[in-house]
Order: structure tokens, then sequence, then C-alpha cells
């Protein structure tokens, strides 16, 4: 029962160099989600995906692009990887639609930009 | 627009003490609300949520909450501390009809012997 599984879990970048995030689930979840978590900033959202073949921006959605491949997968893409990117992301998913589902997330990819 | 605030980075107890975590929220309509544990290097997982029902809401390693709506409060409440109870405890907040939730910033809470 994997649920969330997202890789790499550990990254170090130069800055300017480009990288994709990977994330896939296996509940057959309508939603799935990427967000960034800061010290004393809790988790903000970047990108999100109500449902295959959509896509929408979060509150932190600069510098980052997402792909919804399928069902499964979400992948969250660096461009041109800034310092100010180093965080831990963490991807999640959801039945989606109502706004009371539980949220399932995976482990977290550690990210360092030097 | 919806948000959280929850008050106090960090709380220390002792074991076997009260366990509070106070939230804030701050929302248009009327809410759902969750409270959410990270446990060291491990992602979020999901200890209970507020859907309009009963207002004292149970979740699950022994904590509840309670929401109050003329305090716009939903704060975290444990009766005995366990050492196991250490991690990172945020609340979130989202509107009826989508799951896009907006987390508080976190609280650590520290569990001493």
């Amino acid at each position: 029962n994997a649920g969330v599984t997202q890789t790499p879990k550990f990254q170090v970048l130069k800055t300017g160099q480009s990288m994709t995030l990977q994330c896939a689930q296996d509940m057959n979840h309508n939603s799935m989600y990427w967000y960034r978590q800061d010290p004393g900033m809790g988790l903000r959202l970047i990108y999100y995906s109500a449902s295959e073949g959509t896509t929408d921006k979060g509150e932190v959605p600069n510098g980052y692009n997402v792909s919804r491949l399928n069902k499964r997968e979400f992948s969250l893409r660096l461009e041109s990887a800034a310092p100010s990117q180093t965080s831990v992301y963490f991807c999640a998913s959801s039945e989606g639609g109502t706004g009371r589902e539980k949220l399932f997330f995976g482990s977290g990819t550690q990210l360092s930009v030097l | 627009a919806q948000s959280v605030t929850q008050l106090g980075s960090h709380v220390s107890v002792s074991e076997g003490a009260l366990v509070l975590l106070r939230c804030n929220y701050s929302s248009s309509v009327p809410p759902y609300l969750f409270w959410y544990v990270q446990y060291p290097n491990q992602g979020l997982q999901l200890l209970l949520k507020y859907t309009s029902a009963a207002t004292l809401v149970k979740g699950i390693n022994g904590f509840e909450a309670e929401f109050k709506k003329s305090e716009t409060s939903f704060h975290l409440t444990k009766p005995s501390a366990h050492m196991s109870d250490a991690a990172e405890y945020f609340c979130a907040v989202s509107d009826p009809g989508f799951q896009k939730l907006v987390f508080g910033t976190g609280t650590r809470l520290l569990v001493s012997p």
C-alpha cells in the first residue's frame, strides 16, 4: 500500500540548473497538489490539479511548472533553480471535489540550491 | 480569503501534562477545519477534521478539537501528553467546494520526561 510516492528524496542543485520532482499516487484520487515547506511559514501551495487534465496556480507558483501526466502522476519542474527555492517539497492527493476530504502526503523531497 | 493563525511556534509540556495547541481561523463561509501532524522526516498525517457535524471532534492518538464559531477557534487538546506526541502540528482551513487547504505556520510540540 504505497499511497503517495515522491522521488527523489534529496537533491542538490546549482543555481540555474533544472530538475523535475516526480509524484505518483495509487489511490485513484482525482486531485493532486504540490506544497513547499519552509521554516516558520508552514506549507504553501505551489500548484494543484483538481482533476486529470487540469492544473492551476496556488499561492507561490513563480519559478515552477507542473504536468498532470495522467490520473496517477503529477510532476513539478524547476526550469532554472534559484537559492530561494531551497525547501522541502511535498506532493499530496485527495479524492477531491467537496473540500472535506483527507489529504494524503508523500514523504517529501529536500531540495538545496547552491 | 481564508487563513489560520497558530499561536506559539513552540509549546513545551511535561509527559502526562495537558496539551493545548491554539488555532484561530478566518473564513467568509462556514469552513472545514483540519489538524495535521508531522513527525520528523515524514509527510503530514491527518489527526482530525471538522466538517460542520459535531463541534467536538475526536481524532487519532487521543487528540480532540472543539470548533467554536463565536471565538473563530479550533484548538487542539490532549489530556495527557506522551513522549511520542513530540512533532509539529498544523492547523488548516478549506472552503466547501474544493480541497485547497491553507495551512498555518505550525506549532512544534516538545515533550519532556
